[in-house]
């Protein structure tokens, strides 16, 4: 089975910090998602990376950045974190284009 | 731009009751649609993936079909039960955006 790890299940941060969220996915899958999940909204897509040190925006980059050195491994970064950044985090993979989307179990980020 | 629309937003129903979930696209161009599970939380467990090609996929007492010309697919669940309570997702691939799209969810209760 594939697993896709997100280190911290929930996160609290304050106004203006760099925060880090870590995702590791096991399958050795090419392409590699990060989206947000907001009451009414749905999940909307920040970035995604098809390949190592290769990545591509989403709908709503702004504020954050992304960061794939290794193929397992993608990071979203907020460069500082703002109020309207609370919400839960959902990282995901997939082998290749059209193949099963794997999701790890969210991370919860509160800013305050 | 490829708009996922899932109707209702709650259903309720009795332990027992067959429901059908329902979910519909705007641009008939896609590579395939896949439903997801979503316990409060969580993140999203894949449940069926149907390729372009494909009318319905099966998997236990759950079935998904599709309907590519008329933009829809639902997703049957047989003899619900309470372990069924989650929120259902379907999220479709799109080839004009390259990309998936997902709709907002149904949030299923099957009371005992």
């Amino acid at each position: 089975d594939v697993k896709v790890t997100q280190s911290s299940r929930y996160l609290v941060k304050r106004t203006g910090e760099k925060v880090f969220l870590e995702c590791v996915q096991d399958m050795d899958h090419e392409n590699m998602f990060w989206y947000r999940q907001d009451p009414g909204l749905g999940l909307r897509l920040i970035y995604f990376s098809y390949d190592v040190k290769m990545k591509e925006k989403g709908d709503i980059p702004e504020g954050y950045s992304v960061s794939r050195e290794k193929k397992e491994r993608f990071s979203l970064i907020l460069e500082s974190a703002s109020t309207n950044q609370t919400s839960m985090y959902l990282c995901a993979s997939s082998e290749q284009w059209g193949s099963p989307l794997h999701f790890g179990n969210g991370t919860r980020l509160t800013v305050t | 731009k490829q708009e996922v629309t899932q109707i209702p937003a709650a259903l309720s129903v009795p332990e027992g009751e067959n429901l059908v979930l329902n979910c519909s696209f705007t641009d008939s161009a896609i590579y395939n649609l896949q439903w997801f599970r979503q316990d409060p939380g969580k993140g999203l467990t894949s449940l069926l993936l149907i390729q372009s090609s494909q009318r319905e996929q099966t998997s236990g007492r759950l079935n998904a079909s599709l309907d590519k010309s008329s933009g829809r697919s639902t997703l049957y669940i047989a003899a619900s039960q309470p372990g069924d309570s989650a929120t259902y997702l379907c999220a479709v691939y799109s080839l004009n955006n390259n990309d998936m799209r997902f709709g907002a969810g149904t949030r299923l209760t099957v009371k005992p």
